[in-house]
């Protein structure tokens, strides 16, 4: 089990929003900066969100992160075929003197 | 352009050692901490480990499911990322990734992998 929980799976269909949750708590997410990847098949994963809700240069705006407490979120809105990828979640834990990810949620549009 | 190119990987008996590089250009790279994380195939990522900038002379963390097999060091002068990976299992079969760690923010740039895989 990773020490991030994310669900395993979303799905949405073109044009939707969609969010994916990551919970965690005070000794990381609680803490800490969340950061958010996209995976998509067979590729390495690229930063989509930092800081909790900062977007790097090239990521739509359609993307967007927010943190509250010991949670955070990743929210996707206008749903596109080609936002179908895997998404992590990432925090550093001060207990665990490491950085923690979530298990990924698999994301299919319909 | 940020570009981080890792190299070394292959097929290894359990018990094995295996040393991975990772080539840096396009940024500082003595600057920054620096992230070896993997995944094994159909699942996750997985943190392995990570080794801090001059600045924070070099030291050094490690997940526990690695800790005392595998090491991290860089040399700076060549902008090179290293993985000494040791007493090797089954279990270390993954893709690992190279990442770049900019202070207080988090992994930004990723490597595309090299395979690591621990078969008999």
């Amino acid at each position: 089990q990773s020490v991030l929980t994310q669900p395993p799976s979303a799905s949405g269909t073109p044009g939707q929003r969609v969010t994916i949750s990551c919970s965690g708590s005070s000794s990381n997410i609680g803490s800490s900066i969340v950061n958010w990847y996209q995976q998509l098949p067979g590729t390495a994963p690229k930063l989509l969100i930092y800081i909790n809700d900062q977007r790097p240069s090239g990521v739509p705006d359609r993307f967007s992160g927010s943190k509250s407490g010991t949670s955070a979120s990743l929210a996707i809105s206008g749903l596109q075929s080609e936002d179908e990828a895997d998404y992590y979640c990432a925090a550093w834990d001060a207990s665990l003197n490491g950085r923690v990810f979530g298990g990924g949620t698999k994301l299919t549009v319909l | 352009e940020v570009q981080l190119v890792e190299s070394g990987g292959g097929l290894v008996q359990p018990g094995g050692s295996l040393r991975l590089s990772c080539a840096a250009s396009g940024f500082t790279f003595s600057d920054h901490h620096m992230d070896w994380v993997r995944q094994a195939p159909g699942k996750g990522l997985e943190w392995v480990g990570l080794i801090r900038n001059k600045a924070d002379s070099h030291t050094t963390e490690y997940a526990a499911s690695v800790k005392g097999r595998f090491t991290m060091s860089r040399d700076d002068s060549k902008n090179s990322l290293y993985l000494q990976m040791n007493s090797l299992k089954i279990e270390d079969t993954a893709i690992y990734y190279c990442a770049r760690v900019p202070r207080g923010k988090g992994v930004d740039y990723w490597g595309q992998g090299t395979l690591v895989t621990v078969s008999p």
